[in-house]
């Protein structure tokens, strides 16, 4: 069966600094892997995806996420943060088999980014 | 361009109403799914749908019904509301292996 771990359900940076949100997954067939993004009181909106093309997935927003098999992990980083990215993200790995592909998702990471 | 449609956007019940939550799309898709979301808990999957007429349960399905009559309607039912129900609910819908495009939500709270 598939399932995801997001480490920390909260990340504090300052603008400017390097964001890193980490996901790592479980899966027993090679897995497809997102990020989303939920600002507040709002719907989740897709950030980037991995589907076994390339390894570094480059999404909206400036962020990407590199897809490492050997420590099943997805983490999302983006160079500068910006006010404008506190928000709360979400790791998905898609399920197989009986769940006919549906999302399987991470607890949250909440970013909040100071002045 | 709608994509997917939820309504309401927020409802108060008392424990024991029944009420529907409707989901629309308007983009073909064949798959639809209803999550709720709770703090420190994710998105968890309640029913989903390959198809019109074909319905099947997530991870927590207890308390909810669903049917899909048509390829844009999915409305999530609840029976016989508690308070364990209060939530954020999501319906999503996709094409084929495309991400999924989520609506939204509705904030339910029930006393």
């Amino acid at each position: 069966a598939q399932s995801v771990t997001q480490l920390g359900s909260h990340v504090s940076v300052s603008e400017g600094a390097l964001v890193l949100l980490r996901c790592n997954y479980s899966s027993s067939v090679p897995p497809y892997l997102f990020w989303y993004v939920q600002y507040p009181n709002q719907g989740l909106q897709l950030l980037l995806k991995y589907t076994s093309a390339a390894t570094l997935v480059k999404g909206i927003n400036g962020f990407e996420a590199e897809f490492k098999k050997s420590e099943t992990s997805f983490h999302l980083t983006k160079p500068s943060a910006h006010m404008s990215d506190a928000a709360e993200y979400f790791c998905a790995v898609r399920g197989f088999g009986g769940s006919q592909g549906n999302l399987i998702f991470g607890k949250g990471t909440k970013l909040s980014v100071k002045p | 361009n709608a994509g997917v449609t939820q309504t309401p956007k927020f409802q108060v019940l008392k424990t024991g109403q029944s009420m529907t939550l409707q989901c629309a799309q308007d983009m073909n898709h064949e798959y639809m799914s209803w999550y709720r979301q709770d703090p420190g808990m994710g998105l968890r999957l309640i029913h989903y749908s390959v198809g019109a007429g074909i319905t099947d349960q997530g991870e927590v399905p207890n308390g909810y019904n669903v049917s899909r009559s048509t390829t844009e309607d999915f409305p999530l039912r609840l029976l016989s509301a508690a308070p364990s129900q209060t939530s954020v609910y999501f319906c999503a819908s996709r094409a084929g292996s495309q991400p999924q495009h989520f609506g939204d939500g509705t904030r339910l709270s029930i006393l």
